[in-house]
């Protein structure tokens, strides 16, 4: 059973902090890794994918990936009260991609 | 640019009716799946299809529901004898043949069904 375990939060945090999201997975054969954002009443939109162990960063955006601890997660810096979401995270393994349920951030002005 | 396209958007059903809800991939797009999202919860997997291939349906409810894509066309989910509980927001996504393991899924707008 693949399984992809989120903090459902909620998750508040003040304009202009940094929001941490974490996610763990259960499949070590996982590939490849995503963020999607998902506002109330919309499709998820992707916004990160990270393959290898380490940072990459896009903006205000920097995914984290540990595979030997199964461990992916996403910083948003400078979070704005936009960024108000849910936040999901997919693990892909030959294309079986799993989705975590989601954590809900809220970033107060 | 041609996204995710499923329709229709709002589906309402009575009770015992059917409900086909429709997804065309986006261009070069070989794989779809699709998803149920009830109010305040997360994705739930429900089916895995290449073009007239099913390769994963572990998600789906063994009765009532059926997915296909043919070789021609969008791919169907199908809900047979709908009931109040089938109603949800269901999102079909895409991802290309090449880079397996790699890609990302591309979401639809979605279906948004409701069972009177």
């Amino acid at each position: 059973q693949k399984e992809v375990e989120q903090n459902s939060g909620p998750l508040s945090v003040p304009e202009g902090a940094i929001a941490s999201l974490n996610c763990t997975y259960s499949d070590r054969g996982s590939q490849s890794f995503f963020w999607y954002r998902q506002y109330s009443g919309k499709s998820p939109e992707l916004i990160m994918f990270i393959y290898s162990n380490g940072d990459k960063e896009d903006g205000r955006f920097t995914a984290q990936l540990n595979k030997a601890s199964q461990y992916v997660s996403l910083l948003i810096r400078d979070s704005q009260p936009s960024d108000s979401a849910t936040y999901l995270c997919a693990v892909n393994f030959n294309n079986d991609m799993r989705f975590g349920a989601g954590t809900r951030l809220t970033v107060k002005p | 640019n041609a996204g995710v396209m499923q329709n229709p958007r709002h589906l309402v059903r009575r009770r015992g009716q059917e409900a086909r809800l429709r997804c065309s991939p986006m261009k070069g797009h070989s794989h779809v799946y699709w998803y149920r999202q009830l109010p305040e919860e997360g994705l739930k997997f429900m089916v895995y299809l290449q073009k007239e291939n099913i390769i994963d349906e572990s998600g789906m409810p063994k009765e009532r529901f059926s997915a296909e894509f043919p070789k021609e066309g969008p791919s169907i989910l199908r809900i047979q004898q709908v009931v109040r509980g089938d109603s949800a927001a269901y999102f079909c996504a895409s991802s290309p043949r090449d880079g397996v393991g790699y890609q990302p899924q591309h979401f639809g707008d979605g279906t948004r069904l409701s069972i009177l």
